[in-house]
């Protein structure tokens, strides 16, 4: 994998429906990934930074795995609502925190 | 804490003028900031990284000579867009990283500007 690819590129759930997407990224020269959770007019927010293979970081809802030997990295969100609904963004740190290489972004809309 | 401010939010001018877009770090110091670049459905670009008191590290395939970029203090890096064309139009955002925190840290985005260039 040469670039950084996220599946599904959108998502439409109910409220209360856990759902989770998929971020993979070159496993050379890795030095951490980044979730960014990104709303309509703000700026992306962080989630989680995660370096070590085997990774495991939660937030609220919503929790994150790592898996840096194969190139790739769970978002998990339990019981949805609907100011979940953002485009939520991964990166790969590509140079020691100087490159962040971005997915094009999963698109999650919670309806209520 | 680690806030980014952006300006302008959106520009819309006429093809030839140049523009200039700020990134200001508003509660820490930012040796390093990021300007990127968004196309419709597309990812967001790595355009250049912007050292303070430096000349900035331009990506394959930017021009340095169309993105102008100025990084004169720690909280302050500049994007000037010289003489714009549509097809220049664009969603460039910048982001900052906290001088005192290791490189595993997130980095801080401001807001975003969206240029239109008729």
């Amino acid at each position: 994998i040469l670039n950084v690819e996220q599946s599904p590129q959108s998502l439409h759930v109910q409220e209360g429906d856990s759902t989770n997407f998929t971020c993979s990224f070159p496993s050379s020269n890795f030095y951490a990934l980044h979730w960014y959770r990104w709303e309509t007019a703000k700026s992306p927010e962080a989630l989680f930074v995660m370096t070590l293979n085997g990774d495991e970081k939660k937030k609220g809802r919503i929790s994150a795995t790592l898996n840096t030997k194969e190139g790739y990295s769970y978002l998990y969100i339990k019981g949805s609502q609907p100011e979940d609904s953002a485009i939520y963004l991964c990166a790969s740190d590509m140079e020691y925190g100087n490159k962040l290489v971005f997915g094009a972004g999963t698109i999650l809309r919670v309806k209520s | 804490g680690a806030v980014v401010s952006q300006h302008p939010s959106w520009v819309i001018c006429k093809s030839g003028t140049s523009v200039k877009i700020e990134c200001r770090s508003l509660d820490f110091q930012a040796t390093t900031m990021f300007w990127y670049r968004q196309f419709p459905k597309q990812s967001l670009m790595l355009m250049a990284t912007s050292n303070e008191g430096s000349k900035a590290t331009y990506e394959q395939g930017v021009e340095k000579d169309k993105f102008l970029i100025n990084h004169a203090s720690l909280t302050l890096s500049t994007l000037t867009v010289t003489s714009a064309h549509p097809e220049d139009s664009s969603f460039y955002i910048c982001s900052a990283r906290d001088l005192a925190r290791a490189y595993n840290q997130p980095q801080h985005f401001g807001d975003g500007t969206r240029l239109s260039i008729l």
